[in-house]
């Protein structure tokens, strides 16, 4: 059974780095892997994935700031979030894409989640 | 703003069908997943490639794409269907993805 679990700082200071640390078990780091985030009372927002290891798609609200990167050694991979403001506030959460071949598509979806880990800025 | 478009809120009565609906151009070339999430944890995958259900799901829950829209549909609808429902699929561009604003779903 695949699980992630994120860890890092809870309190990050205003113009300072957010670094989180996702561990996955259960799985091999050559999966698709993303990162999402919920600000309080709000929806979820893609942040990005890595994938082949080193490939990487992000959201253009945040490309300036944002790097994910894969440690294959350790099972896990990590999300950097550089100049964070109070609007950076939320909960983070990882997540595997995985694909599902039918009819010779293939079709992608989040199937594994982690619990979240909140991040306050301040 | 997100490219997926989702009503704010729906209502439905015990034991009613209710659909809900997410809208985007990017939903005219690519498949659309759906997330339950419930207040205080993290979102639940329930419908994937426009209609199919990961292992655990109820077959009250199925899905549709047609034109510019995704939709989730659950018939008869139970007290613990209640929660936030989330589209995702690609954006406009196909590179990345993108999440609906979200449908909070209250069961009457």
């Amino acid at each position: 059974q695949v699980q992630l679990q994120e860890s890092g700082p809870g309190l990050v200071k205003s113009s300072g780095t957010l670094s989180l640390t996702c561990a996955v078990s259960g799985d091999s780091m050559s999966s698709r892997w993303t990162w999402v985030r919920q600000p309080p009372g709000k929806g979820l927002e893609w942040i990005g994935e890595i994938y082949h290891s080193a490939r990487t798609n992000y959201n253009p609200s945040l490309k300036s700031r944002v790097t994910i990167s894969v440690d294959e050694s350790r099972n896990h991979f990590s999300l950097k979030l550089d100049s964070v403001t109070a609007a950076d506030t939320a909960v983070y959460y990882c997540a595997r894409l995985s694909s599902f071949l039918e009819a010779d598509y293939y079709y992608y979806a989040l199937d594994v989640w982690g619990q979240g880990t909140t991040v306050t800025v301040s | 703003s997100s490219e997926l478009t989702q009503d704010p809120a729906v209502s439905v009565a015990l034991g009613q069908t209710v659909r809900i609906t997410c809208q985007g151009d990017s939903l005219r070339s690519y498949s659309a997943s759906w997330y339950q999430q419930k207040p205080g944890q993290a979102p639940i995958l329930v419908i994937y490639g426009d209609n199919d259900r990961p292992s655990g799901i109820p077959d009250r829950f199925s899905g549709s794409n047609s034109g510019n829209t995704a939709s989730l549909t659950i018939t008869g609808a139970q007290a613990e269907d209640g929660a936030d429902y989330y589209c995702h699929s690609r954006d406009n561009s196909g590179d990345r993805w993108v999440f609906g604003g979200g449908t909070k779903l209250t069961v009457l």
